[in-house]
């Protein structure tokens, strides 16, 4: 069965620090997304790769940057978390807008 | 600007009854559309993929329609169950994956 797997299903972080959140998927997509999901507001894309070493800002980049070293894997980071970062953060993979996208099982990040 | 409407919010239904959840959109010129599911705390499943040029798509007690010239989709639910209470989440390819907000479904036993 094809997966996109996140490495943390829960993480706590403390003011300041710098935060990895890493996805990795088995299905040889080009296409790699990262959004985050809050109550009232929905999912919103903060950064999507199209390629390796390739990264493209989505709506609601501050804040944030990703790597994307190998195709299998998209890592988001936040350089200095802060506490309007806590959310539920989603990674998805997909080979193009013509085909579906798989997501993975979210980290639910809390940063306090 | 593509947008992307749910109706409705929220539904609570007995279990056992066939149901429908809608899903509008303003521009038609899309590539596919897509029904997931999200359970509390968890992550989007996937569950019926429509190609624009696809009328329905069947999985199970799952079948999605697409009328692209209308801007509509409906995600309908035979025989539903107490385990089919998730939100229900559509979106369709337009440049990027445009969201819709979600129906929150409760089935009661």
């Amino acid at each position: 069965d094809v997966k996109v797997t996140q490495s943390s299903r829960y993480l706590v972080k403390r003011t300041g620090e710098k935060v990895f959140l890493e996805c990795v998927q088995d299905m040889d997509h080009e296409n790699m997304f990262w959004y985050r999901q809050d109550p009232g507001l929905g999912l919103r894309l903060i950064y999507f790769s199209y390629d390796v070493k390739m990264k493209e800002k989505g709506d609601i980049p501050e804040g944030y940057s990703v790597s994307r070293e190998k195709k299998e894997r998209f890592s988001l980071i936040l350089e200095s978390a802060s506490t309007n970062q806590t959310s539920m953060y989603l990674c998805a993979s997909s080979f193009g807008s013509s085909y579906g996208y798989t997501f993975g099982s979210g980290t639910r990040l809390t940063v306090v | 600007k593509q947008e992307v409407t749910q109706i409705p919010a929220a539904l609570s239904v007995p279990e056992g009854e066939n149901l429908v959840l809608n899903c509008s959109f303003t521009d038609s010129a899309i590539y596919n559309l897509q029904w997931f599911r999200q359970d509390p705390g968890k992550g989007l499943t996937s569950l019926l993929l429509i190609q624009s040029s696809q009328r329905e798509q069947t999985s199970g007690r799952l079948n999605a329609s697409l009328d692209k010239s209308s801007g509509r989709s409906t995600l309908y639910i035979a025989a539903s169950q107490p385990g089919d209470s998730a939100t229900y989440l559509c979106a369709v390819s337009y440049y990027q994956l445009i969201w819709g907000a979600g129906t929150k479904l409760i089935i009661k036993p």
